[in-house]
């Protein structure tokens, strides 16, 4: 089974803090995926990779950064966190061919006050 | 761009069949994925059409209509605990570097199983 974990369930924070969210999947899978998911709006793409040092801007990158120094590792950085950036963040991760799909962290739940 | 429209609730009863439909309009398809996710846990793969037709797998079915941009979970002799929300994804044509490809969600249909 495809395991994806990121670091922390929940996590506060206070607003100007630089925040990281780390990402780990063990299936050797090339893409790798940040999303944040609000009510309402559901889920929205942040950054993406498609192979290690590689990296992509989704919908809402403003405000993010993403490292991907080993392949199995992805991480997204808060560079001065604010309160909309309040959210859930999930990590994915999926090969790079064909029709697979992405599998999905359990997810951290983001508060900054 | 994509975009993709799915009812945001539904209710059915204990083992009654459910639709879920997807309309989406794209400037490019590539596939189209179903993801089940319970209240607090993390989107679970549920199938993925790419061509017309059903795919069908145990209880679930999903279906593609791709000159329409339409999509329908179908799900069979329901459970309570088919009880969560499900998110329709579209495949983007555009892809980058190795293969990859984005995906754009719908906001979710919540479905809500009662006895």
């Amino acid at each position: 089974d495809v395991k994806v974990t990121q670091s922390s369930r929940y996590l506060v924070k206070r607003t100007g803090e630089k925040v990281f969210l780390e990402c780990v999947q063990d299936m050797d899978h090339e893409n790798m995926f940040w999303y944040r998911q609000d009510p309402g709006l559901g889920l929205r793409l942040i950054y993406f990779s498609y192979d290690v040092k590689m990296k992509e801007k989704g919908d809402i990158p403003e405000g993010y950064s993403v490292s991907r120094e080993k392949k199995e590792r992805f991480s997204l950085i808060l560079e001065s966190a604010s309160t909309n950036q309040t959210s859930m963040y999930l990590c994915a991760s999926s090969r790079g061919t064909g029709g697979q799909p992405q599998h999905f962290g359990d997810g951290t739940r983001l508060s900054i006050l | 761009g994509q975009n993709i429209d799915q009812p945001t609730e539904m209710t059915a009863t204990e083992g009654a069949i459910v639709q879920i439909n997807c309309t989406y309009q794209t400037s490019g398809f590539n596939g189209l994925f179903w993801y089940q996710q319970h209240a607090g846990e993390a989107p679970t793969f549920l199938s993925y059409n790419v061509l017309d037709g059903l795919e069908e797998k145990g209880r679930f079915s999903s279906f593609l209509s791709r000159s329409k941009g339409y999509s329908y979970l179908l799900l069979k002799e329901l459970q309570m605990k088919d009880s969560a929300s499900y998110l329709c994804a579209v495949r983007d044509e555009k892809w980058s570097g190795a293969g990859s490809y984005q995906l754009t969600f719908g906001k979710g249909t919540k479905l809500s199983v009662i006895p």
